[in-house]
């Protein structure tokens, strides 16, 4: 009954290399979110998504990009890996209305060799 | 800019203690702050939202306080347990940003018996 899941947890992969990172919520949430977590432990969003808006933090490279098969589920397409895309990414729901609480998935840590 | 200043970066305490963990931000116009708990290895958990209009959330052994006019907001622990040991981020949430969210870099706790 895990609430927002993400697989895999673990990706290790080599620099230019092409990597999906998977993310699915079965809260029933309107909205889902990218963020990245570097080494200093910094949380940075990098898509606010619903299926009406695709929100971008600018600083994302284009290498970047979120996929929505449906409201359920947003994956995370990397092309071209470089070291420095090396972190843990958490992806995240909420209901865009309200408080907008986000719900996060457990994270999946990225290292680029 | 928005930003979300947290102190102290990380902190130990003995078992059975109380600490308080400090945010200062910036975020402005002010929609909503909240703290979350991240365990290692693990996503974020929301523990308390409060809105402009209150002042104090408790949430178990976590009391956390904003002050609006000067900007602050501080999470209490009160009789610290080993399983406190974790981060803790304060996230800003701002009336203009849509969906996105400011992260404090977080206080480690570290909670020794």
């Amino acid at each position: 009954d895990t609430a927002v899941s993400q697989t895999p947890k673990y990706l290790v992969t080599q620099m230019g290399n092409d990597k999906s990172i998977k993310c699915e919520q079965n809260l029933g949430h309107d909205t889902m979110y990218w963020y990245k977590q570097d080494s200093k432990k910094f949380l940075k969003i990098m898509f606010s998504y619903n299926n009406k808006e695709l929100i971008i933090n600018e600083t994302v490279p284009n290498r970047f990009s979120p996929k929505s098969p449906d409201k359920a589920h947003l994956n995370l397409h990397i092309n071209s890996l470089e070291l420095g895309d090396s972190a843990v990414y958490f992806c995240a729901s909420s209901q865009v209305a309200g408080l907008n609480e986000q719900f996060f998935g457990p994270g999946t840590r990225l290292t680029v060799l | 800019k928005n930003q979300v200043e947290q102190s102290p970066q990380s902190l130990i305490i003995l078992e059975g203690k109380n600490c308080t963990l400090q945010c200062n931000y910036t975020v402005s116009p002010f929609s909503n702050l909240r703290w979350y708990k991240q365990d290692t290895g693990r996503g974020p958990v929301s523990l308390t939202i409060m809105t402009f209009s209150e002042n104090t959330k408790s949430n178990g052994r976590y009391t956390a306080t904003l002050d609006a006019d000067t900007k602050q907001s501080s999470l209490h622990i009160t009789a610290s347990q080993l399983s406190d040991s974790a981060s803790y981020i304060c996230v800003v949430k701002s009336v203009n940003a849509g969906n996105m969210l400011t992260f404090g870099g977080g206080t480690r706790l570290m909670v020794k018996p």
